[in-house]
């Protein structure tokens, strides 16, 4: 079975610009979770969609949105951009014992 | 408040040596208990899970010890390699309903000398 995958892999954005990420879990795996990953605060978790509907949410600003397409799909959208929210952004698709199957992730930066 | 800590320093161990990695956790109460390897610029590799009814599991040079009463858990690499060095993490799965809920520790870097 093919991996997760994440698009894109780098993107460079300014302050205020919005930005979508995109991320294609394991085939049959309908549970999507994202998280944000930096130096200081670790593996922050994001959200989780299952089924297009969001399950669980972290302590994170509604600047942060996720949706999740019919066929397991998921992008998420960061607006109004901080030069806080560089991090790496990863998307995992969840097993049947809440493994976490990881993809590459985002390298966000904010200038 | 609630926490999980993992050692916040990285541990340098000789090739060879059998490496030891903490996860400790305060006011939670996991249904089990997952660890994680990750390397620079990629995301975290899930490993093994342990159930919280389970002392002890074991995969390859891999071994997981889980005590809900110290409310810890100790990841073990025997005969260690360079090739095991990154960063390892260790994760709660919380029962919350109709779902889990995971929470990472931030952490540990191991490094294993030639």
């Amino acid at each position: 079975k093919a991996g997760v995958t994440q698009t894109p892999r780098y993107l460079i954005k300014t302050r205020g610009q919005q930005v979508t990420l995109s991320c294609s879990p394991i085939s049959g795996h309908r549970s999507v979770s994202w998280y944000q990953q930096t130096p200081g605060q670790g593996l922050q978790f994001l959200f989780e969609y299952f089924s297009e509907t969001q399950r669980n949410k972290g302590n994170f600003p509604g600047r942060f949105s996720g949706r999740q397409f019919s066929n397991s799909r998921s992008e998420m959208n960061v607006s109004t951009l901080e030069l806080g929210d560089s991090a790496l952004y990863l998307c995992a698709s969840s097993g049947r014992l809440a493994e976490q199957f990881f993809g590459p992730g985002t390298r966000l930066t904010v200038l | 408040s609630q926490k999980i800590e993992q050692n916040s320093e990285a541990l340098n161990i000789q090739e060879g040596k059998t490496a030891t990695l903490t996860c400790n956790y305060t006011n939670y109460s996991p249904a089990y208990l997952q660890w994680y390897r990750q390397d620079p610029g990629r995301g975290p590799v899930f490993l093994l899970l342990i159930r919280e009814n389970e002392k002890e599991k074991r995969k390859e040079r891999l071994k997981v010890t889980f005590d809900t009463t110290l409310k810890q858990s100790l990841f073990h690499i025997t005969a260690s390699q360079p090739a095991d060095s990154a960063t390892y993490l260790c994760a709660l799965v919380l029962r919350g309903g109709a779902t889990n809920k995971l929470i990472f520790g931030t952490g540990t870097l191991l490094a294993v000398q030639p």
